[in-house]
């Protein structure tokens, strides 16, 4: 069936290093691969989103790649941040819905 | 404000007695959705709805029900709640009829069932 598989599940860096979060998906008519950003005690919120029709696309210190053809798209934050600490969930396309991820814990050491 | 609400935000119960989570918005979004949130097993779908009167089951629907009578009203139907559906619950509206936009999400609702 449809899945999406995300690594790695928890993921430590210093302030100003670079995170680089990944994942995979099998459904090959997916179309649209969002990202969200789960703060503690929060609810998940769109922080980049991309098509199938673009490869990359960047928004300030947050990019996303997409290779369709290995069926991969990547999350990339650059010049982490301490407020860059949560839970990321990648998500894939399916029939009529959202296939999500399990989600990468990001914790950003001063 | 654009949002999604969502009651109760905690609800603690018994295994059999029904309840409803109750979920609005005021977006006038076609499409809306629950999901539950279980640790290490990200966000599943439980059902989805893409306008008045079209539901449609999602990954893992088993114990749950839902309606679309109204555009903005989506409730989450536990008949006979057990242990297993403890869980953190949210509901998501988007302006699409697929699932190809944005999702705005609801607070969350905890659920405790002992």
């Amino acid at each position: 069936g449809e899945n999406v598989e995300q690594h790695p599940s928890t993921l430590s860096v210093q302030e100003g290093d670079s995170a680089v979060i990944k994942c995979t998906y099998s459904d090959s008519a997916s179309n649209y691969f969002p990202w969200y950003k789960q703060e503690l005690g929060k609810r998940p919120q769109l922080i980049i989103d991309i098509r199938s029709n673009v490869g990359e696309k960047k928004d300030q210190r947050i990019a996303v790649t997409l290779n369709k053809t290995a069926k991969h798209f990547s999350l990339h934050i650059t010049e982490t941040q301490p407020e860059d600490s949560a839970v990321y969930f990648c998500a894939a396309t399916g029939t009529d819905k959202l296939i999500f991820g399990t989600g990468t814990r990001l914790q950003v050491f001063p | 404000e654009a949002q999604v609400t969502q009651n109760p935000r905690y609800l603690i119960t018994v295994t059999g007695k029904k309840l409803t989570v109750t979920c609005s918005q005021n977006m006038n979004h076609e499409y809306m959705s629950w999901y539950r949130q279980d640790p290490g097993l990200g966000l599943r779908q439980i059902y989805y709805s893409m306008n008045v009167e079209v539901t449609d089951k999602g990954d893992v629907p088993e114990g749950y029900k839902v309606s679309r009578k109204e555009k903005r009203n989506f409730p989450l139907i536990l008949e006979s709640p057990s242990p297993n559906q403890t869980s953190l619950y949210f509901c998501a509206s988007s302006p699409s009829t697929g699932a190809t936009y944005e999702q705005y999400f609801g607070p969350g609702t905890r659920l405790t069932v002992t």
